[in-house]
């Protein structure tokens, strides 16, 4: 079975900063998804990122970017130019042929001015 | 807007008594799913469906029953409420399983 790992339960990043997400994942299939959604206070989940394990280039959406490296089957997010919005929850996911989405359980992140 | 509704979006119930929360989609999607988020647990599966009168398990199934007699719907039954049912339950919508998942806004549900 799929397995989706955040390592890193709690992060804390000053404003304006970088900060990484780091998300690792278990699978023998060779085509899959992988996926970043951000759950705010609001408690709306948000897709903020997604990526094809076919493709080699990394996904990108504005200040968001993520380093795929399959043959690690690691997953991280980056979040450039940190804003009070990004806090949230970030949860790490993966989908491949039929099954259904595997959700890793979730890093807080929190935004301090 | 296509869009993906719960209802109620609070509710509290009391042990042993049957609870059907709503879920909704103008998707149009094949795909509904239920969660339930707990601390610590990240979201589990509950319940899938990839069509019209398809329904399977999953992780965390025990206590839960769904039916899909449409596309647009996907209602979650809990058949007797346990403390232990106390959650947030999410439900989303795809339109493949490997595409990506729209959720609902979530149903805060507390079992007395």
């Amino acid at each position: 079975a799929q397995t989706v790992t955040q390592s890193q339960p709690e992060m804390s990043v000053q404003e304006a900063e970088t900060v990484t997400l780091s998300c690792t994942y278990d699978t023998s299939e060779s085509n899959y998804y992988l996926f970043w959604y951000k759950q705010p206070p609001s408690r709306q989940m948000i897709l903020v990122i997604r990526q094809e394990a076919y493709k080699q280039q990394n996904a990108t959406e504005n200040r968001f970017s993520v380093n795929f490296q399959k043959a690690a089957k690691s997953f991280s997010l980056k979040i450039s130019d940190s804003q009070l919005g990004d806090t949230a929850m970030y949860f790490c996911a993966f989908v491949s042929g039929n099954t259904p989405l595997v959700f890793g359980k979730g890093t807080r992140l929190s935004v301090i001015a | 807007d296509a869009e993906i509704t719960q209802s109620p979006r609070h509710k509290i119930t009391e042990t042993g008594r049957q609870v059907t929360l709503a879920c909704h989609q103008t998707w149009n999607h094949n795909n509904m799913f239920w969660y339930r988020q707990d601390l610590g647990h990240g979201l589990r599966l509950i319940h899938y469906s990839y069509g019209v009168q398809d329904t399977n398990k999953g992780e965390v199934s025990d206590g839960y029953s769904v039916s899909r007699s449409n596309t647009e719907d996907l209602p979650l039954t809990l058949e007797s409420a346990a403390s232990s049912q106390t959650s947030v339950y999410f439900c989303a919508s795809s339109e493949v399983a490997s595409d990506t998942q729209y959720f609902g806004p979530g149903t805060r549900l507390t079992v007395l």
